[in-house]
């Protein structure tokens, strides 16, 4: 049973430029969510995808976007990269559909740093 | 607005002690707590998930419990180990609901760094 995956583990970026994160989550799940986590904090809630729609959006600008597909899988876009964007970028995903109590599962994480 | 505290911030014990990890959040409308652990630069690992009409969890020598009244989760770990070195976070997810119009989405603490000694 594959768990959630990310890719790619690591990326270095500069200042302006765009990046694209990418998540696959675990099998049998069909809702993605985003997490930014700073060194040292806990994770922040960016947004969470079900049916190809964003249905949660936490306090994150617009440079932040998202994509669902069809097969689950999901997208995280920042543009315009400022150096505070650097952080561990964490997905999870849940299944709204099954009868479960929404544990989260998450995956290993993209470590972004923006120079 | 909901907001999770984790108490201490680090902790370092000899290995074999017993020993507890806090949590409190300010809003007791929560629709179920988890409890991670995050290895260094790695990702998040779940250890123990209690639904809000539970009072407790218990996987192998772990042990959380919930008090929603009093706004306090706690992960009671028996005979520790150098391995269970690590930073501990507990989440809670909000509202009553599994409808896709809750907000369910989770709402960490900052962590306990936790080091076990030799």
């Amino acid at each position: 049973d594959a768990g959630v995956t990310q890719s790619p583990t690591h990326l270095i970026k500069t200042r302006g430029q765009q990046v694209t994160l990418r998540c696959s989550p675990k099998s049998g799940h069909d809702t993605v969510s985003w997490y930014q986590q700073a060194l040292g904090q806990g994770p922040q809630f960016i947004f969470q995808y079900y049916e190809e729609e964003e249905r949660q959006r936490g306090n994150f600008p617009d440079r932040f976007s998202g994509h669902q597909f069809p097969n689950y899988s999901s997208e995280l876009n920042v543009n315009a990269l400022l150096l505070g964007d650097s952080a561990l970028y964490l997905c999870a995903s849940i299944s709204f559909r099954m009868k479960e109590a929404y544990e989260q599962y998450f995956g290993p994480g993209t470590r972004l740093t923006v120079t | 607005k909901q907001e999770v505290t984790q108490i201490p911030a680090a902790l370092s014990v000899p290995e074999g002690e017993n020993l507890v990890l806090n949590c409190s959040f300010t809003d007791s409308a929560i629709y179920n707590l988890q409890w991670f652990r995050q290895d260094p630069g790695k990702g998040l690992t779940s250890l123990l998930l209690i639904q809000s009409s539970q009072r407790e969890q218990t996987s192998g020598r772990l042990n959380a419990s919930l008090d929603k009244s009093s706004g306090r989760s706690t992960l009671y770990i028996a005979a520790s180990q150098p391995g269970d070195s690590a930073t501990y976070l507990c989440a809670d997810s909000c509202g009553q609901s599994r409808s896709m119009d809750s907000n369910y989405q989770l709402i960490w603490g900052a962590g306990t760094k936790l080091i076990i000694k030799p």
